[in-house]
């Protein structure tokens, strides 16, 4: 069964330092997004990509993160510089298409935790 | 605005029944979906509504009430294995999912 891909798994890191998130969605997907979840919360929505283009990228703080999709295949998610208040979990998902929905057609990655000292 | 409410914490005792309720206000509502996470795991799709009604999948059952903004997912038969998170989400009519911060379950023997 086709996954999202995302890399690393863990990743503790020192403030002010730099830090990157790849993930790979399932092949074919137009639609990437990436997620901050931290815990105890809801996933919150960092930035939408319908292929190559960013759809929505209203919650990311762009003095600090920012996030492509070049390609618009695989997605890197970048932090510079980290701050203590980024630990939390970094979801990737994709999903085949956008405009019309089916229900359970979004798929999640395992998620990149961060820590940040 | 959108809003989407649900209990922070449920405790329910292995064999029995659960009910765990969400509430959303909306703009515009293109489904109402159901997530199951468990500690440290990402969150895995468990049910979707988009009419009102009863979806039932196995142990699993989910209602909606559009003109209530008012949703359920309910859980037969407990196991120790449901001890988990679980994340009511609608899709605006971006086809952005709205996320509630979760409920957890916890399950005792």
């Amino acid at each position: 069964e086709a996954e999202v891909a995302q890399s690393p798994r863990y990743k503790i890191t020192e403030k002010s330092q730099a830090v990157a998130f790849w993930c790979d969605p399932i092949s074919g997907h137009a639609t990437l997004y990436w997620y901050r979840q931290i815990l105890g919360q809801g996933p919150e929505l960092l930035v939408q990509f319908q292929d190559e283009s960013v759809v929505d990228d209203s919650q990311l703080p762009k003095d600090r993160f920012s996030a492509e999709r070049l390609k618009g295949v695989d997605s890197t998610l970048k932090i510079q510089p980290a701050e203590l208040g980024d630990s939390a979990m970094y979801l990737c998902a994709s999903s085949p298409r956008d405009g019309y929905f089916s229900g359970n057609t979004i798929y999640f990655g395992e998620g990149s935790w961060l820590t940040v000292v | 605005g959108q809003n989407i409410d649900q209990p922070t914490e449920m405790t329910a005792t292995e064999g029995a029944i659960v009910q765990i309720n969400c509430t959303y206000q909306t703009s515009g509502f293109n489904g109402l979906f159901w997530y199951q996470q468990h500690a440290g795991e990402a969150p895995t799709f468990l049910s979707y509504n988009v009419l009102d009604g009863l979806e039932e999948k196995g142990r699993f059952s989910s209602f909606l009430s559009r003109s209530k903004g008012y949703s359920y997912l309910l859980l037969k038969e407990l196991q120790m294995k449901d001890s988990a998170s679980y994340l009511c989400a609608h899709m605006d009519s971006n086809y952005q999912l709205i996320w509630g911060a979760g409920t957890k379950l916890i399950i005792k023997p």
